[in-house]
Protein backbone atom coordinates (compact mmCIF):
# COMPACT_ATOMS: atom_id res chain seq x y z
CA UNK A 1 0.00 0.00 0.00
CA UNK A 2 1.66 3.02 -1.20
CA UNK A 3 -0.83 5.48 -0.32
CA UNK A 4 -0.46 8.89 -1.90
CA UNK A 5 2.41 9.46 -4.15
CA UNK A 6 3.47 12.49 -6.06
CA UNK A 7 5.81 12.87 -9.17
CA UNK A 8 8.32 14.38 -9.92
CA UNK A 9 9.92 15.17 -5.83
CA UNK A 10 12.21 18.62 -7.65
CA UNK A 11 11.64 20.45 -10.29
CA UNK A 12 13.06 23.41 -11.59
CA UNK A 13 11.35 25.78 -14.45
CA UNK A 14 12.14 28.93 -16.01
CA UNK A 15 9.75 31.74 -15.88
CA UNK A 16 7.06 30.89 -18.82
CA UNK A 17 7.45 27.14 -19.36
CA UNK A 18 4.29 25.06 -18.43
CA UNK A 19 4.57 21.53 -16.30
CA UNK A 20 2.09 18.94 -14.67
CA UNK A 21 2.34 17.29 -11.07
CA UNK A 22 0.77 14.20 -10.99
CA UNK A 23 -0.79 12.90 -7.45
CA UNK A 24 -2.24 9.08 -7.08
CA UNK A 25 -3.59 7.48 -4.30
CA UNK A 26 -4.60 3.85 -3.88
CA UNK A 27 -6.88 4.00 -1.06
CA UNK A 28 -9.84 4.40 -3.29
CA UNK A 29 -10.68 8.07 -1.78
CA UNK A 30 -13.18 10.09 -3.67
CA UNK A 31 -11.51 13.26 -2.02
CA UNK A 32 -8.30 15.01 -3.49
CA UNK A 33 -6.85 17.91 -3.27
CA UNK A 34 -3.82 19.64 -3.85
CA UNK A 35 -2.02 22.36 -1.58
CA UNK A 36 1.04 25.03 -1.42
CA UNK A 37 3.77 25.24 1.44
CA UNK A 38 5.06 28.33 1.61
CA UNK A 39 7.07 29.91 4.83
CA UNK A 40 4.88 31.38 7.64
CA UNK A 41 1.67 30.65 5.90
CA UNK A 42 0.80 27.02 5.89
CA UNK A 43 -0.69 24.96 3.61
CA UNK A 44 -2.99 26.90 1.60
CA UNK A 45 -5.45 24.65 -0.86
CA UNK A 46 -5.11 25.36 -4.65
CA UNK A 47 -7.94 23.10 -5.93
CA UNK A 48 -9.83 19.90 -4.94
CA UNK A 49 -11.86 17.24 -6.31
CA UNK A 50 -14.83 15.25 -4.74
CA UNK A 51 -15.08 12.37 -7.03
CA UNK A 52 -13.86 11.63 -10.60
CA UNK A 53 -14.67 14.32 -13.08
CA UNK A 54 -15.36 16.46 -10.74
CA UNK A 55 -13.10 19.69 -9.61
CA UNK A 56 -13.09 22.64 -7.42
CA UNK A 57 -11.31 25.91 -6.63
CA UNK A 58 -9.71 26.34 -3.25
CA UNK A 59 -8.12 29.24 -1.65
CA UNK A 60 -5.57 30.42 -4.25
CA UNK A 61 -6.41 28.80 -7.86
CA UNK A 62 -5.28 31.59 -9.92
CA UNK A 63 -2.15 30.07 -12.28
CA UNK A 64 -3.20 26.42 -11.70
CA UNK A 65 -5.39 24.04 -13.25
CA UNK A 66 -6.60 20.62 -12.21
CA UNK A 67 -7.89 17.42 -13.83
CA UNK A 68 -9.61 14.19 -12.21
CA UNK A 69 -10.19 11.97 -15.30
CA UNK A 70 -9.61 9.04 -13.15
CA UNK A 71 -10.66 8.29 -9.34
CA UNK A 72 -6.88 7.48 -8.47
CA UNK A 73 -4.92 10.38 -9.57
CA UNK A 74 -5.31 14.17 -9.84
CA UNK A 75 -2.98 16.44 -11.90
CA UNK A 76 -2.07 20.21 -10.94
CA UNK A 77 -1.04 22.12 -14.67
CA UNK A 78 1.00 24.84 -14.38
CA UNK A 79 0.53 26.75 -17.75
CA UNK A 80 3.04 29.74 -18.01
CA UNK A 81 5.34 29.32 -14.61
CA UNK A 82 5.73 32.14 -12.61
CA UNK A 83 8.34 32.88 -9.64
CA UNK A 84 5.81 33.15 -7.11
CA UNK A 85 4.61 29.79 -8.03
CA UNK A 86 8.17 28.83 -6.54
CA UNK A 87 6.38 26.29 -3.45
CA UNK A 88 5.87 23.07 -2.16
CA UNK A 89 3.42 21.44 -3.20
CA UNK A 90 1.23 18.62 -1.32
CA UNK A 91 -1.69 16.00 -2.44
CA UNK A 92 -3.65 15.06 0.14
CA UNK A 93 -7.13 12.02 -0.38
CA UNK A 94 -9.57 11.42 1.64
CA UNK A 95 -12.87 9.35 2.14
CA UNK A 96 -14.60 12.10 2.80
CA UNK A 97 -16.33 10.29 5.52
CA UNK A 98 -16.74 10.82 9.36
CA UNK A 99 -13.87 13.30 10.07
CA UNK A 100 -12.31 13.72 6.93
CA UNK A 101 -8.88 12.81 7.64
CA UNK A 102 -6.72 13.61 5.01
CA UNK A 103 -3.32 11.59 4.06
CA UNK A 104 -0.75 13.54 2.51
CA UNK A 105 2.12 13.00 -0.16
CA UNK A 106 5.62 13.80 0.06
CA UNK A 107 5.94 16.92 -1.42
CA UNK A 108 7.13 18.25 -5.03
CA UNK A 109 9.76 21.35 -4.55
CA UNK A 110 9.51 23.23 -7.39
CA UNK A 111 11.53 25.99 -8.05
CA UNK A 112 10.48 29.03 -10.48
CA UNK A 113 13.50 30.80 -12.06
CA UNK B 1 -15.00 32.35 7.08
CA UNK B 2 -13.45 29.76 8.99
CA UNK B 3 -10.02 29.73 10.67
CA UNK B 4 -7.26 28.96 12.87
CA UNK B 5 -4.68 30.67 15.08
CA UNK B 6 -1.91 28.87 16.49
CA UNK B 7 1.80 30.25 18.00
CA UNK B 8 4.57 31.30 16.11
CA UNK B 9 7.59 29.08 16.58
CA UNK B 10 9.78 27.95 16.70
CA UNK B 11 9.52 26.29 20.08
CA UNK B 12 13.19 25.43 21.35
CA UNK B 13 12.54 23.17 24.85
CA UNK B 14 15.35 20.80 26.18
CA UNK B 15 14.55 17.14 26.18
CA UNK B 16 11.81 16.18 29.04
CA UNK B 17 10.28 19.57 28.76
CA UNK B 18 6.29 19.64 28.87
CA UNK B 19 5.06 21.09 25.72
CA UNK B 20 2.23 23.26 24.96
CA UNK B 21 1.77 24.79 21.16
CA UNK B 22 -1.64 27.02 21.81
CA UNK B 23 -4.22 26.87 19.29
CA UNK B 24 -7.35 28.43 18.39
CA UNK B 25 -10.20 28.12 15.69
CA UNK B 26 -12.94 30.39 14.57
CA UNK B 27 -15.61 28.46 12.74
CA UNK B 28 -19.59 28.09 12.16
CA UNK B 29 -20.58 25.20 14.02
CA UNK B 30 -18.71 22.43 15.66
CA UNK B 31 -16.30 21.19 13.10
CA UNK B 32 -13.31 18.28 13.63
CA UNK B 33 -10.27 19.61 15.11
CA UNK B 34 -6.96 17.74 13.97
CA UNK B 35 -3.27 18.11 14.54
CA UNK B 36 -0.94 17.41 12.12
CA UNK B 37 3.02 16.76 11.93
CA UNK B 38 5.17 17.63 9.40
CA UNK B 39 8.81 16.15 9.83
CA UNK B 40 11.82 17.39 8.10
CA UNK B 41 11.58 16.88 4.51
CA UNK B 42 8.19 14.87 4.57
CA UNK B 43 4.89 15.65 3.78
CA UNK B 44 1.92 16.23 6.90
CA UNK B 45 1.25 13.22 9.23
CA UNK B 46 -2.14 12.73 11.24
CA UNK B 47 -1.01 13.22 15.61
CA UNK B 48 -4.35 13.17 16.77
CA UNK B 49 -8.01 14.15 16.15
CA UNK B 50 -11.24 15.06 17.94
CA UNK B 51 -14.52 15.37 16.67
CA UNK B 52 -17.02 17.20 19.00
CA UNK B 53 -16.50 18.72 21.99
CA UNK B 54 -14.92 17.60 25.38
CA UNK B 55 -13.47 15.04 23.03
CA UNK B 56 -9.38 14.34 24.13
CA UNK B 57 -7.12 13.45 21.11
CA UNK B 58 -4.11 11.58 21.92
CA UNK B 59 -1.15 10.10 20.26
CA UNK B 60 2.71 9.33 21.24
CA UNK B 61 2.04 10.85 24.35
CA UNK B 62 0.42 14.28 22.68
CA UNK B 63 -3.10 15.13 24.08
CA UNK B 64 -4.85 17.73 23.01
CA UNK B 65 -8.58 18.59 24.17
CA UNK B 66 -11.23 20.14 22.16
CA UNK B 67 -12.73 23.11 24.38
CA UNK B 68 -15.74 24.50 22.94
CA UNK B 69 -16.44 27.45 25.37
CA UNK B 70 -12.65 29.09 24.57
CA UNK B 71 -12.46 27.93 20.89
CA UNK B 72 -9.18 26.18 21.34
CA UNK B 73 -7.93 23.06 20.76
CA UNK B 74 -3.98 22.99 22.65
CA UNK B 75 -1.43 20.43 21.64
CA UNK B 76 0.82 19.30 24.89
CA UNK B 77 2.99 16.56 25.69
CA UNK B 78 4.56 15.80 29.30
CA UNK B 79 8.15 14.98 28.59
CA UNK B 80 9.24 15.41 24.70
CA UNK B 81 12.05 14.23 23.06
CA UNK B 82 15.10 15.21 20.50
CA UNK B 83 12.99 12.93 17.64
CA UNK B 84 9.49 15.53 18.61
CA UNK B 85 11.51 18.08 16.99
CA UNK B 86 8.90 18.92 13.61
CA UNK B 87 6.58 21.40 12.66
CA UNK B 88 3.06 21.20 14.19
CA UNK B 89 0.32 21.84 12.85
CA UNK B 90 -3.77 23.18 14.00
CA UNK B 91 -6.24 22.14 11.54
CA UNK B 92 -9.86 22.46 11.25
CA UNK B 93 -12.67 20.50 8.83
CA UNK B 94 -14.83 22.93 6.83
CA UNK B 95 -17.23 21.95 4.54
CA UNK B 96 -15.17 18.82 3.70
CA UNK B 97 -11.43 20.69 3.45
CA UNK B 98 -8.99 21.37 6.04
CA UNK B 99 -8.13 25.05 7.18
CA UNK B 100 -5.06 24.94 8.47
CA UNK B 101 -2.80 27.36 10.93
CA UNK B 102 0.56 28.45 9.98
CA UNK B 103 2.67 26.25 11.64
CA UNK B 104 4.58 25.85 15.05
CA UNK B 105 8.43 24.65 14.49
CA UNK B 106 9.30 22.87 17.34
CA UNK B 107 12.96 22.14 18.18
CA UNK B 108 14.36 19.88 20.96
CA UNK B 109 17.40 20.22 22.50
CA UNK B 110 19.48 16.86 23.97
Amino acid sequence: NAGVTQTPKFRVLKTGQSMTLLCAQDMNHEYMYWYRQDPGMGLRLIHYSVGEGTTAKGEVPDGYNVSRLKKQNFLLGLESAAPSQTSVYFCASSSGQFYNEQFFGPGTRLTVL
Amino acid sequence: GDSVTQMEGPVTLSEEAFLTINCTYTATGYPSLFWYVQYPGEGLQLLLKATKADDKGSNKGFEATYRKETTSFHLEKGSVQVSDSAVYFCALDSSYKLIFGSGTRLLVRP
